[in-house]
């Protein structure tokens, strides 16, 4: 049973385009919010990360936004390049167990 | 960031061969380090977690015997992959935590053939 709930499976945008990932949980004793950026072949790679007492937090180009109320959260990509294109994991910690999302691949195109 | 090196990146086998998988933290110490399997385009699959001195906790479904799991000291976790067989063939994903946050190593490709 997957914990957290992510969309979409994919998505394509053109470049300088914002590209959003979102994800659902149900789990209201998780503590922490990774974002997690993966290309083929190689390991994932924290992002930028929120806890749940915080609304949105920003890291360069991306943006993390956070519904408690609504156990929802959301990965803006501002001003998309080529390079961004990979695949996105959202997850929530417990304990130092992380759940995954399904993940989303996301395509930037030039 | 932390760095967690995981070795080799990637390995060929036999069938019925073992390979071990190391996974090193290189400049923090890791009281819990984790194991992950993904496939193609699947998300990242939660094996085991390891903890230093005693023995991991599998998650359902993994099997204890087939895949062995040792964390010898804070910055070193070993999996195993016994008896290998070509449904074993994956990407494994060995990840370190330090206070909330988990650094991933590069993975591993084992392919067997």
């Amino acid at each position: 049973q997957q914990q957290v709930k992510q969309s979409p499976q994919s998505l394509i945008v053109q470049k300088g385009g914002i590209p959003i990932i979102n994800c659902a949980y149900e789990n209201t004793a998780f503590d922490y919010f990774p974002w997690y950026q993966q290309f083929p072949g190689k390991g994932p790679a924290l992002l930028i990360a929120i806890r749940p007492d915080v609304s949105e937090k920003k890291e360069g180009r991306f943006t993390i936004s956070f519904n408690k109320s609504a156990k929802q959260f959301s990965l803006h990509i501002m001003d998309s390049q080529p390079g961004d294109s990979a695949t996105y994991f959202c997850a929530a910690n417990l304990g130092y167990k992380l759940s995954f999302g399904a993940g989303t691949t996301v395509t930037v195109r030039a | 960031g932390a760095v967690v090196s995981q070795h080799p990146s990637w390995v060929i086998c036999k069938s019925g061969t073992s390979v071990k998988i190391e996974c090193r933290s290189l400049d923090f110490q890791a009281t819990t380090m984790f194991w992950y399997r993904q496939f193609p385009k699947q998300s990242l699959m939660l094996m085991a977690t390891s903890n230093e001195g005693s023995k991991a906790t599998y998650e359902q479904g993994v099997e204890k015997d087939k895949f062995l799991i040792n964390h010898a000291s804070l910055t070193l976790s070993t999996l195993t992959v016994t008896s290998a067989h070509p449904e074993d063939s994956s990407f494994y994903i060995c990840s370190a935590s330090s206070n909330t946050e988990a650094f991933f190593g590069q993975g591993t490709r084992l392919t067997v053939v």
